[in-house]
């Protein structure tokens, strides 16, 4: 089973400022398949990127996403209000697993 | 638009049985991977299990034997029977569309199982 290790745990920052995520595979996750969600307290996760650069339907361009093999990164440009969530990597190149999160909290 | 709406979470004892059903909308459940994720109080994300196109289907190993995915076409519905629950299945499950048993690109709510005597 391929584990993936997101960090850092909690992420806290300003409205505006960078935010920087990251997600290490403890194999390679080949083909690159490798997707970003975001979840929101009392919601469902929301898909944002996936095949690890993708954007996903209406996702708004702030949101990027990088890496191969087994280091991927969630980048968001500039932080607005609603961004402030935890978000989970996952992959599935083989089988399907997630991280444990990252929680993106207002400093 | 696509929606998925599950149900039939609720309170039940060690060792009995549920089952959840997801009712779609928007597309055809028939074509495409469909799954069963959940979440444990304050915990992260846990894959359950998919279903292929074919009836062709993966657990997590931690359900292995005691879950069982479906679906039922005429009634475009997802469902997981579960059996021989335990404290450690309380989560709430959601269900999702898996693109291609890829990327995860629809989630319905989600319904609250808890297990406990």
């Amino acid at each position: 089973e391929i584990v993936l290790t997101q960090s850092p745990g909690t992420l806290s920052l300003s409205p505006g400022e960078r935010a920087t995520l990251s997600c290490s595979a403890s194999q390679s996750v080949s083909s690159s398949y490798l997707a970003w969600y975001q979840q929101k307290p009392g919601q469902a996760p929301r898909l944002l990127i996936y095949d690890a650069s993708t954007r996903a339907t209406g996702i708004p361009d702030r949101f990027s996403g990088s890496g191969s093999g087994t280091n991927f990164t969630l980048t968001i440009s500039r932080l607005e209000p609603e961004d402030f969530a935890v978000y989970y990597c996952q992959q599935y190149t083989s089988s399907w697993t997630f991280g444990q999160g990252t929680k993106v909290d207002i400093k | 638009e696509v929606q998925l709406v599950e149900s039939g979470g609720g309170l039940v004892q060690p060792g009995g049985s549920l089952r959840l059903s997801c009712a779609a909308s928007g597309f055809t459940v028939s074509t495409n991977y469909m799954t069963w994720v959940r979440q444990a109080p304050g915990k992260g994300l846990e894959f359950v299990s998919i279903i292929y196109s074919g009836d062709y289907t993966s657990y997590a190993d931690s359900v292995k034997g005691r879950f069982t995915i479906s679906r039922d076409n005429s009634k475009n519905t997802l469902y997981l029977q579960m059996n021989s629950l335990t404290a450690e299945d309380t989560a709430v499950y959601y269900c999702t569309r898996a693109v291609g048993g890829n990327q995860f690109d629809h989630w319905g709510r989600g319904t609250l199982v808890i297990v406990s005597s």
